[in-house]
C-alpha cells in the first residue's frame, strides 16, 4: 500500500537558517504530493502542492521538487522565522483505487529559536 | 473564507461512556473524513464518507463508528469510550471533483477518556 516516510524530529534551528525536512514515499501510479503545516493549537494547513513529476510546489518561502526518480519530496527554505515553528507532515494522494483520501508521514516538530 | 468546524475543541469523557464528535463544513465538499492524531503515529485514517449515508472504513475503525445523514455534517461515534481512545480528532473535507483533492482541516477535538 501508499506510504510515506518523513524525517524524524524533533528538529530545532536558529533563526535565518536553511531547513530541509525529508520525505520519501511508496506509492502506484503518479500521486500528488503535500505538505501541510499544523501551527500550535490549531488543525492542519496545506503549505504546497505538486501534482506531476518535477513540479515544484512553493509557498512562503517554502518550497519542494516532486522528484520521481528519487520517490522524494523534500520540504526547503533558506531563511527559517520563528514563526515557522510547527509540526509539518509530508502526505500523498493516490493516483488510482481510493484516490481521494490522503497518506500522511508521521510528522516532523520544527522548533526555530530567535 | 472556507471553514470546517468541529463542535468541541476539548472533551472529557469516562470509561464507557458514549460520545459524539460533529463536524461541519460550509464548502458544499462531497468528501468527509475523520482522522486520529496521536505523537509518533502520525495522522490515521478512521472513516471517510464520499456521499450522504455512504461511508468507508479508513485504516483504523475498530472502536468507531459514523453517521452522514446530511452533505454538510459528519459525525463520530465513540459507542463505549475507551482509555486507548484519547487522542486528537481531526476532521476534514474534500472535494471530490478537484483534481488535486487537497483536505482542509478543523482545529480538532482534544479527547480525554479516564
Amino acid at each position: 500500500g501508499d506510504s510515506v516516510t518523513q524525517m524524524e524530529g524533533p528538529v530545532t534551528l536558529s533563526e535565518e537558517a536553511f531547513l530541509t525536512i525529508n520525505c520519501t514515499y511508496t506509492a502506484t501510479g503518479y500521486p500528488s504530493l503535500f505538505w501541510y503545516v499544523q501551527y500550535p493549537g490549531e488543525g492542519l494547513q496545506l503549505l504546497l502542492k505538486a501534482t506531476k513529476a518535477d513540479d515544484k510546489g512553493s509557498n512562503k518561502g517554502f518550497e519542494a521538487t516532486y522528484r520521481k526518480e528519487t520517490t522524494s519530496f523534500h520540504l526547503e527554505k533558506g531563511s527559517v522565522q520563528v514563526s515557522d515553528s510547527a509540526v509539518y507532515f509530508c502526505a500523498l494522494r493516490s493516483s488510482g483505487g481510493s484516490n481521494y483520501k490522503l497518506t500522511f508521514g508521521k510528522g516532523t516538530l520544527l522548533t526555530v529559536n530567535p | 473564507d472556507v471553514k470546517v468546524t468541529q463542535s468541541s475543541r476539548y472533551l472529557v469523557k469516562r470509561t464507557g461512556e458514549k460520545v459524539f464528535l460533529e463536524c461541519v463544513q460550509d464548502m458544499d465538499h462531497e468528501n468527509m473524513f475523520w482522522y486520529r492524531q496521536d505523537p509518533g503515529l502520525g495522522l490515521r485514517l478512521i472513516y471517510f464518507s464520499y456521499d450522504v449515508k455512504m461511508k468507508e472504513k479508513g485504516d483504523i475503525p475498530e472502536g468507531y463508528s459514523v453517521s452522514r445523514e446530511k452533505k454538510e455534517r459528519f459525525s463520530l461515534i465513540l459507542e463505549s469510550a475507551s482509555t486507548n481512545q484519547t487522542s486528537m480528532y481531526l476532521c476534514a473535507s474534500s472535494n471530490k471533483w478537484q483534481n488535486t483533492g487537497e483536505l482542509f482541516f478543523g482545529e480538532g477535538s482534544r479527547l480525554t477518556v479516564l
